[in-house]
């Protein structure tokens, strides 16, 4: 099993539409969790932390269930910008080792 | 804020030619990485390194050698390069051990072998 996994989609979605996905991870002592966006083979950018608690940023809503160790990435109100794909970030807390390590990422095509 | 600064952005060698991609980040991380994104494969790491003087293989580290002899640069080298190693690189820095510290990416480098 992977240690990071996602759905590489293609999510075909048109404006306006709310869209969500989930990133399943299999290290349970697993401390950091982000969602980074990627265009076309750029750099990926972070799009968000995801705390705890849940967060919200704007349009973006991202949670953590740790007990069936996924989050989950939420858009509302899709753009024809948020064509990207995204990528689930999970970093380890034991054993020594913080290396982070990126699930596939899932692609986003959102269509007018 | 430079971030994160890779160099060079691109890069066209002929098999058997050598390079080094260089990366600097002024942010005072001690962790650094470089990967390679290859289509539908996501980004793998390469070699990573935890602090100065360190260097640790990742998940594909054939045909690569990496340095850090200064905690602001992590070097990757090419010594032979071969077509399997067209790609684009990206390195990133990071302070993993706190949480919800996030990685910051270079640029990248796109990187042709003929």
């Amino acid at each position: 099993r992977k240690e990071v996994e996602q759905d590489p989609g293609p999510f075909n979605v048109p404006e306006g539409a709310t869209v969500a996905f989930n990133c399943t991870y299999s290290n349970s002592a697993s401390q950091s969790f982000f969602w980074y966006r990627q265009d076309c083979r750029k750099e990926p950018k972070l799009l968000m932390s995801v705390y705890s608690s849940g967060n919200e940023d704007g349009r973006f809503t991202a949670q953590l269930n740790r007990a069936s160790q996924y989050i989950s990435l939420l858009i509302r109100d899709s753009k024809l910008s948020d064509s990207a794909t995204y990528l689930c970030v999970v970093t380890p807390s034991s054993g020594g080792s913080y290396i982070p390590t990126f699930g596939r990422g899932t692609s986003l095509i959102v269509h007018p | 804020n430079a971030g994160v600064t890779q160099t060079p952005k691109f890069r066209v060698l002929k098999t058997g030619q050598s390079m080094t991609l260089l990366c600097a980040q002024d942010m005072n991380h001690e962790y650094m990485y470089w990967y390679r994104q290859d289509p539908g494969m996501g980004l793998r790491l390469i070699h990573y390194s935890v602090g100065e003087g360190t260097t640790a293989k990742g998940e594909v580290p054939d045909g690569y050698n990496v340095s850090r002899l200064k905690k602001q640069n992590f070097l990757l080298g090419l010594e032979s390069a071969a077509p399997s190693q067209t790609s684009v690189y990206f390195c990133a820095s990071s302070v993993p051990w706190q949480t919800n510290s996030p990685l910051h990416f270079g640029n990248g480098t796109r990187l042709t072998v003929t």
